[in-house]
């Protein structure tokens, strides 16, 4: 069955600096991968995915992933974040049900706390 | 276009009692779901609706039932709430997964339920 780690439950970034969070999969097939924000009382919006093709992927907001496939992994990265960047982030592996629609298995989160 | 509405916004409940959270999309997509987030856990789904007139279990269906109304509307129905099913409630829409990879699902803003 498919799974998805996220290691960090909490990173405090200072506002500019630089962010990486972590994201490793388990699926025995080809993944398509997902990166979604939460604000406070939200729902999630996605900010990237990636599916094939260049392992590199670029998002909204300035965000970027990079598909890892020998590492399993799926880290989001952001050269220089934003106090509007604070939120919670999921990672998430998409999978087709036997209907033929997508099916998400989630992460648990990385709270994203940004300090001036 | 709103998107996908979810009602109400929050409830209260006691044990016990029944309630059916609402969920609408105005995209025109096929599929429909249900998750529920609580702290430290993601998301998890509950049930999913791949088209209209189908429905499945996802990972936690246990004391849920669901009701696809048409396309456009997806509800959940707690018949006997518990304490354990004090949560957020998010439903979701997505189309088909399509040849040029997987499609994003789109989310409602929640509901926040307390079963006392």
């Amino acid at each position: 069955a498919q799974s998805v780690t996220q290691p960090d439950i909490h990173i405090t970034v200072s506002e500019g600096a630089s962010l990486e969070l972590r994201c490793n999969y388990s699926y025995g097939a080809t993944p398509y991968l997902f990166w979604y924000v939460q604000s406070p009382g939200q729902g999630l919006q996605l900010l990237l995915k990636y599916f094939s093709g260049d392992t590199l992927v670029q998002g909204i907001k300035g965000f970027e992933a990079e598909f890892k496939r020998s590492q399993s992994s799926f880290n989001l990265r952001k050269p220089s974040v934003h106090w509007s960047d604070a939120a919670e982030y999921f990672c998430a592996v998409g999978f087709l049900s036997n209907f033929g629609n997508e099916k998400l298995t989630f992460g648990t989160g990385t709270r994203l706390t940004i300090i001036p | 276009n709103a998107g996908v509405t979810q009602t109400p916004k929050f409830q209260v409940l006691k044990t016990g009692q029944s309630m059916t959270l609402q969920c609408a999309q105005d995209m025109n997509h096929n599929s429909m779901y249900w998750y529920r987030q609580d702290p430290g856990m993601g998301l998890r789904l509950i049930y999913y609706s791949a088209s209209e007139g189908t429905t499945d279990k996802g990972e936690v269906p246990n004391g849920y039932n669901v009701s696809r109304l048409n396309k456009r509307e997806f509800s959940l129905r707690l018949e006997s709430a518990a304490p354990s099913q004090t949560s957020v409630y998010f439903c979701a829409s997505s189309e088909v997964r399509l040849a040029g990879g997987p499609n994003e699902q789109f989310f409602g803003p929640g509901t926040r339920l307390t079963v006392l």
